[in-house]
């Protein structure tokens, strides 16, 4: 069974700094795709980032990066210039080709103060 | 290109009646998913369909709960006799095809509240 860890409950960062949320699973696959999705108080799951467990390359999106750690089965996301708007809850998932669901985590609260 | 649709946003319905939630996939996706988010937790997996066609339903409770996508229309929960229990926020996401390369697009949800 794949198992998503979100071991941080709530952060808390300054406008125009740099936070890392945690993540960290487990799976026997070889292929899968981690994400990370947004929920802001509008409670819409938003995605973030993706990545595919193939690629060595770490996924950037603008502001968003990850560190994915396939070895340690790690995959952590780095907001950099932290803006008010990314105060929300960020939820780590994880897929397999072996089936169709996503497995998420418990989420993490992300303030981001003024 | 309007993203996942789902009706109502807010749901609220007395103990033992009967919950409908609809969710109507992104343009070009034939891949339905259901998940249900309870209060301080994260998304659970609840049921995966394709037009007509049951997927995997793995996650979802065996008695009072299915779903359908039907050809033509919107993807329906269904919730019968409605326990406090059931009260949370359900998910409805698609994709374009049911592979590993395909990104899950989450409608804004239902947030169902029992009396």
């Amino acid at each position: 069974a794949q198992t998503v860890t979100q071991s941080q409950p709530e952060m808390s960062v300054q406008e125009a700094e740099t936070v890392t949320l945690s993540c960290t699973y487990d799976t026997s696959e070889s292929n899968y795709y981690l994400f990370w999705y947004k929920q802001p108080p509008s409670r819409q799951m938003i995605l973030v980032i993706r990545q595919e467990a193939y690629k060595q390359q770490n996924a950037t999106e603008n502001r968003f990066s990850v560190n994915f750690q396939k070895a340690a089965k790690s995959f952590s996301l780095k907001i950099s210039d932290s803006q008010l708007g990314d105060t929300a809850m960020y939820f780590c998932a994880f897929y397999t080709g072996a089936n169709s669901k996503l497995t998420f985590g418990k989420g993490i609260t992300l303030s981001v103060r003024p | 290109n309007a993203g996942v649709m789902q009706n109502p946003r807010h749901l609220v319905r007395r103990r033992g009646q009967e919950a409908r939630l609809r969710c109507s996939p992104m343009k070009g996706h034939s891949h339905v998913y259901w998940y249900r988010q309870l209060p301080e937790e994260g998304l659970k997996f609840m049921v995966y369909l394709q037009k007509e066609n049951i997927i995997d339903e793995s996650g979802m409770p065996k008695e009072r709960f299915s779903a359908e996508f039907p050809k033509e229309g919107p993807s329906i929960l269904r919730i019968q006799q409605v326990v406090r229990g059931d009260s949370a926020a359900y998910f409805c996401a698609s994709s374009p095809g049911g592979s590993g390369t395909d990104t899950q697009y989450f409608g804004p949800g239902t947030r169902l509240t029992v009396l």
